[in-house]
């Protein structure tokens, strides 16, 4: 059974940048793109981007300027660095397999002053 | 861009009884591979995303056969028989799209109430 394990950062000022990991245990890692989504409190979903084993990388063109998705194949994990935070970038993170067919628990960060 | 705009953005239903979401598309969602990769997830409250249909109507497996989709072109649904108290939460359509640039893109959600 496939498990994705994240951490990162849980809380960050205005212009940080926000950086988290996942870990993916239990399944085939090569065989797939692994996304990034986001959630704001109380509100909908948000595709950030994906990577492949590779390093091959799709953006959401309204974060791309900000995003950079990297892996680490032989440690089964991908990361996420996002640039610049506001307030506006408060929310659950998560991680996901390609198809979204299993998720990370999520990751809550928290921007504030 | 694609835009997926579900109704209705709120359903109150009894326990027993069925209960549907539409999902529509600005655009048509047929791939040039001749697929459609409409999917269907499940939230329950406090927890991650849930995968339930993928391709309009293939159920993920240990997904209660009570849950179908069905759909077409720029029209989907998702379909529960019959409620159970557990399947209270937020329903969302996604679509995998190639063009102009590979992305997902999610409907507002639909919340289903007891």
């Amino acid at each position: 059974q496939v498990q994705l394990q994240q951490w990162g950062a849980g809380l960050l000022k205005p212009s940080e940048t926000l950086s988290l990991t996942c870990a993916v245990y239990g399944g085939s890692f090569t065989g797939y793109f692994w996304s990034w989504i986001r959630q704001p409190p109380g509100k909908g979903l948000e595709w950030i981007g994906e990577i492949n084993h590779s390093g091959n990388t799709n953006y959401n063109p309204s974060l791309e300027r900000r995003v950079t998705i990297s892996v680490d194949t032989p440690k089964n994990q991908l990361s996420l660095n996002l640039t610049s935070v506001t307030a506006a970038d408060t929310g659950v993170y998560y991680c996901a397999r390609g198809g979204l067919s299993r998720w990370g628990l999520g990751t809550l960060v928290t921007v504030s002053s | 861009d694609l835009v997926l705009t579900q109704t209705p953005l709120s359903s109150s239903v009894t326990l027993g009884q069925p209960a549907s979401i539409s999902c529509r598309s600005s655009q048509s969602l047929v791939h040039t591979d001749g697929n459609t990769y409409l999917s269907w997830l499940q939230q329950r409250p406090g927890q991650p995303p849930r995968l339930l249909l993928y391709k309009i109507s293939n159920r993920l497996s240990g997904v209660p056969d009570r849950f179908s989709g069905s759909g077409a072109g720029t029209d989907f649904a998702l379909k529960i028989s019959r409620v159970e108290a557990g399947d209270v939460g937020v329903y969302y359509c996604v679509q995998q799209t190639q063009f102009p640039h590979p992305m997902y893109t999610f409907g507002q959600g639909t919340k289903l109430e007891i």
